[in-house]
């Protein structure tokens, strides 16, 4: 079946640790997205890519990094600069054309040890 | 004042209750305009696009007023299972086309 694949479920970092969270799609999606979401709040945009090679900050980018290296995969790097990353995170993908509505995946849950 | 607004919650309503959820967005540039649906714990589902003539899905109907930059939902004869977070998106093509999320309205429907 078609979908978006994230993993791991739940990861737990430790101090000054960089961690990678892995998102892959099979739904031929040109635009993935990562979000961030705390409790009882919003989705944030960290990060967007609209094509291989390239991607765009969102509105909270600081303390993570992204790559674009194949058109199924977009992975989310929470780099020791994040001082607070435990959250809620959500990756997503959309066509570009016309309106076209965002698919998440069922989202990784990451904590501090 | 931030871009996608939702009543704040929750709402709490007996079985068979009608209720409407309101969203205020204040990019007048917005283009393309969504009801998701996230249960607790879980990733956002997407329940409805919103068309500038309204629509409905069985229960559910969906308004735009681009006037007043305003869309509704509203869930009929509500059941158990719509208890969840509802969450107004927006995208705005100026935007390069991302989406931005209320903070939700949460319902609770009670036996």
């Amino acid at each position: 079946d078609g979908g978006i694949t994230q993993s791991p479920k739940y990861l737990f970092r430790k101090e000054g640790q960089n961690v990678t969270l892995s998102c892959e799609q099979n739904l031929n999606h040109d635009a993935m997205y990562w979000y961030r979401q705390d409790p009882g709040q919003g989705l944030r945009l960290i990060y967007y890519s609209q094509i291989v090679n390239d991607f765009q900050k969102g509105d909270i980018a600081e303390g993570y990094s992204v790559s674009r290296e194949k058109k199924e995969s977009f992975p989310l790097t929470v780099t020791s600069a994040q001082k607070n990353p435990t959250a809620f995170y959500l990756c997503a993908s959309s066509l570009l054309q016309g309106d076209q509505p965002q698919h998440f995946g069922d989202g990784t849950r990451l904590s501090i040890l | 004042r931030k871009e996608v607004e939702q009543d704040p919650g929750p709402f709490n309503v007996p079985e068979g209750a009608t209720v409407a959820f309101n969203c205020t967005y204040s990019n007048s540039a917005s283009q393309s305009f969504f009801w998701y649906r996230q249960d607790c714990r879980k990733e956002p589902k997407l329940l409805m696009s919103v068309y500038s003539s309204g629509n409905e899905d069985g229960r559910f109907t969906a308004q735009l007023n681009r006037a007043s930059q305003y869309i509704s939902l509203l869930i009929r004869d509500s059941k158990l299972s719509d208890s969840a977070t509802y969450l107004c998106v927006v995208t705005s093509y100026n935007q390069g086309g991302k989406l931005i999320f209320g903070q939700g309205t949460e319902l609770s429907v009670k036996p």
